[in-house]
């Protein structure tokens, strides 16, 4: 069926630490996975994408690295800050007939300072 | 910086009546839609359009809940009769072309039904 599975739910890391969120997907067709951050009380913000012709992308202290063999995808967050906490969602699309984003259940982050 | 314009922010009816949620993409996007959010939960896609055609509404509950974007401009997704469960966050989303482009997020509509 269209999901996406998130793991962990919740995740809760010192400041400094790294943060590591894991998400699969059932489509082989899917080829494009959005990460969104979303504070309390906010919208969901895109953060950082990927498309299926790249295996890796980063942008300073966030990456994401897709592994298309095995269905999954995973948000790398180096050196946490307290305005790192939130729940991060991601999301993958769906193509063909369906054509539409589908989203996790989305990971609590906090941070300790 | 563009934003999708979403109204009410906050909006409490009573169980059988009607409620309407209104959104306005950013300028020159094509492909609006309507997400449902539960406290907790990630978003769940009620209807997407392409401009002002309908491409998915699998998951709307097509007894009680209608959208329509006339013009293929804004939008109007409305509930009658509102049930306790629809409870949620309501949130309008827009994009350039479809869901392989980015998704730009208003800011919702908190509905509580009693």
């Amino acid at each position: 069926g269209e999901n996406v599975e998130q793991h962990p739910s919740t995740l809760s890391v010192q400041e400094g630490d790294s943060a590591v969120i894991k998400c699969t997907y059932s489509d082989s067709a899917s080829n494009y996975f959005p990460w969104y951050k979303q504070e309390l009380g906010k919208r969901p913000q895109l953060i950082i994408d990927i498309r299926s012709n790249v295996g890796e992308k980063k942008d300073q202290r966030i990456a994401v690295t897709l592994n298309k063999t095995a269905k999954h995808f995973s948000l790398h967050i180096t050196e946490t800050q307290p305005e790192d906490s939130a729940v991060y969602f991601c999301a993958a699309r769906y193509g063909g007939a369906t054509n539409k984003l589908i989203f996790g259940t989305g990971t609590l982050l906090a941070v300790q300072p | 910086e563009a934003e999708v314009a979403q109204s009410p922010r906050y909006k409490i009816t009573e169980k059988s009546q009607a409620v309407a949620f209104w959104c306005d993409p950013i300028s020159g996007h094509a492909t609006l839609y309507w997400y449902r959010q539960i406290l907790g939960q990630g978003p769940e896609l009620l209807v997407q359009f392409q401009d002002e055609s309908v491409v998915d509404d699998s998951q709307l509950p097509k007894d009680r809940f209608s959208a329509e974007r006339l013009k293929g401009v804004d939008s109007t997704l409305k509930i009658q009769p509102a049930e306790l469960g629809d409870s949620a966050m309501y949130l309008c989303a827009s994009s350039l072309q479809g869901p392989a482009s980015p998704l730009h997020f208003g800011n919702g509509t908190r509905l509580t039904v009693t």
